[in-house]
């Protein structure tokens, strides 16, 4: 019930095209949903987040869409480019507790 | 923008040996945590801790773990007696605290990570 999913496992985009990554939870105690970006060798950085009382969260290239009926949400990134290649996993937590990881989505743009 | 730092960057290790991972969270954060990630792998959390006590820990995290906050500004994690299986990118990460009653919906902000590696 702790999981999150996540796929593709990795996606291939041209430069300019619009990646997708989907998320399902199971845990309807999460209320907050964040998105990671980590490139090699570095951590995992902040990308995106959203808490299951808003539909829709937009900032600049990327937004998060989020159904809470079907316990599912997603990351699209418009416009992609280049440097976005990198692995991209969702998260979910409640309050102040741990953050539970999907598997990941590494993308690769391809100019 | 402050950060999550992390020493050191790339620790190896004799497999039984002690290894102590440290790290220094963001200066106002109030909770603290630990994750790894083996090598192509998502990310899994071990413990997090919060007014000088675990606030919650995987089974991961046996008793070979331990964490520790010696000072103001250091937040350590030991490993016993490393086994081959330790081998992977160990995290630290902390958040700010607002109303514990409540929860908190403050994000986690990561560090660069320690690569440990058992021989």
């Amino acid at each position: 019930q702790q999981q999150v999913k996540q796929s593709p496992q990795s996606l291939i985009v041209q430069k300019g095209g619009i990646s997708i990554i989907n998320c399902a939870y199971e845990n309807t105690a999460f209320d907050y949903f964040p998105w990671y970006q980590q490139f090699p060798g570095k951590g995992p950085a902040l990308l995106i987040a959203i808490r299951p009382d808003v539909s829709e969260k937009k900032e600049g290239r990327f937004t998060i869409s989020f159904n809470k009926s079907a316990k599912q949400f997603s990351l699209h990134i418009m416009d992609s480019q280049p440097g976005d290649s990198a692995t991209y996993f969702c998260a979910a937590k409640r309050g102040y507790q741990k953050v539970t990881f999907g598997t990941g989505t590494k993308l690769q743009v391809i100019p | 923008e402050p950060e999550v730092t992390q020493t050191p960057s790339h620790q190896v290790t004799q497999m039984g040996q002690e290894v102590i991972l440290r790290c220094v969270p963001i200066s106002n954060h109030l909770y603290f945590y630990w994750y790894r990630q083996i090598l192509g792998q998502k990310v899994e959390f071990l413990v997090s801790f919060y007014n000088n006590e675990i606030s919650e820990k995987s089974e991961i995290f046996d008793d070979q773990f331990s964490v520790e906050r010696p000072d103001g500004s250091n937040f350590t994690l030991k490993i016993r007696s490393t086994k081959l299986e330790d081998s992977a990118m160990y995290f630290c990460a902390s958040s700010e605290a607002l109303d514990r009653r409540i929860g908190s919906n403050q994000p986690q902000h990561f560090g660069d990570g320690t690569r440990l590696s058992i021989l």
